[in-house]
């Protein structure tokens, strides 16, 4: 069963702007995962956060996470038309090394 | 740099075959996994090995199997492909459990049965 699943779907927005995925579980988790995967691709991970951090930067990567209420967010500033791509969460729960992956959101970044 | 090969970006099958997907990793990673991707599902697990000749069910198992003969390569098997397996396959491995717990995916294969 999928546990995570992203919010929108979909997105759609002009480089320069900042785009905002959010993820919601079910289950307690051990650390959570966000991978990105361009047209036809194999999933590339971005950024990992522990269940004892509430934020994470990675470049122009932001990541939250509130585990009160099992979501995530996932924030591009500054966006370009290279991160035109699927982003998907991933929950880890600490055991058996198994991600299960949500549904993802598609971002689509024109010029 | 961790690489995760697939034998084949795409295949196509007919019907009844016996189908081979193959994965190889170059990292000496613990663990292995299969996922099918389809729109709108994400991805699912459908297999996945901890170890050399080791193997688990994930949550779509049926009418798959695998094989893990070597630690860096871990084999997908349609015994006899059916349309419903048409699909985006994608093989992954990570170190081992523990925090950092980061999957390495291979390219994908994109696989079509007739």
């Amino acid at each position: 069963s999928q546990q995570g699943e992203e919010d929108p779907q979909a997105l759609s927005i002009q480089e320069g702007e900042n785009a905002t995925m959010n993820c919601s579980y079910k289950t307690s988790i051990n650390n959570l995962q966000w991978y990105r995967q361009n047209s036809g691709r194999g999933l590339v991970h971005l950024i990992l956060i522990r269940s004892n951090e509430r934020e994470k930067h990675s470049g122009r990567l932001r990541v939250t996470l509130d585990t009160s209420k099992k979501s995530s967010s996932l924030l591009i500033t500054a966006s370009r038309a290279a991160d035109t791509a699927s982003y998907f969460c991933a929950t880890d729960p600490g055991t058996a090394s198994k991600l299960t992956f949500g549904t993802g959101t598609r971002l689509q970044v024109t010029l | 740099d961790v690489k995760v090969t697939q034998s084949s970006r795409y295949l196509v099958k007919r019907t009844g075959e016996k189908v081979f997907l193959e994965c190889v990793q170059d990292m000496d990673h613990e663990n292995m996994f299969w996922y099918r991707q389809d729109p709108g599902l994400g991805l699912r697990l459908i297999y996945f090995s901890y170890d050399v000749k080791m193997k688990e069910k994930g949550d779509i198992p049926e009418g798959y199997s695998v094989s893990r003969e070597k630690k860096e390569r871990f084999s997908l098997i349609l015994e006899s492909a059916s349309t419903n397996q048409t699909s985006m396959y994608l093989c992954a491995s990570t170190l081992g459990e523990g925090l950092y717990n980061e999957q390495f995916f291979g390219p994908g294969t994109r696989l079509t049965v007739l």
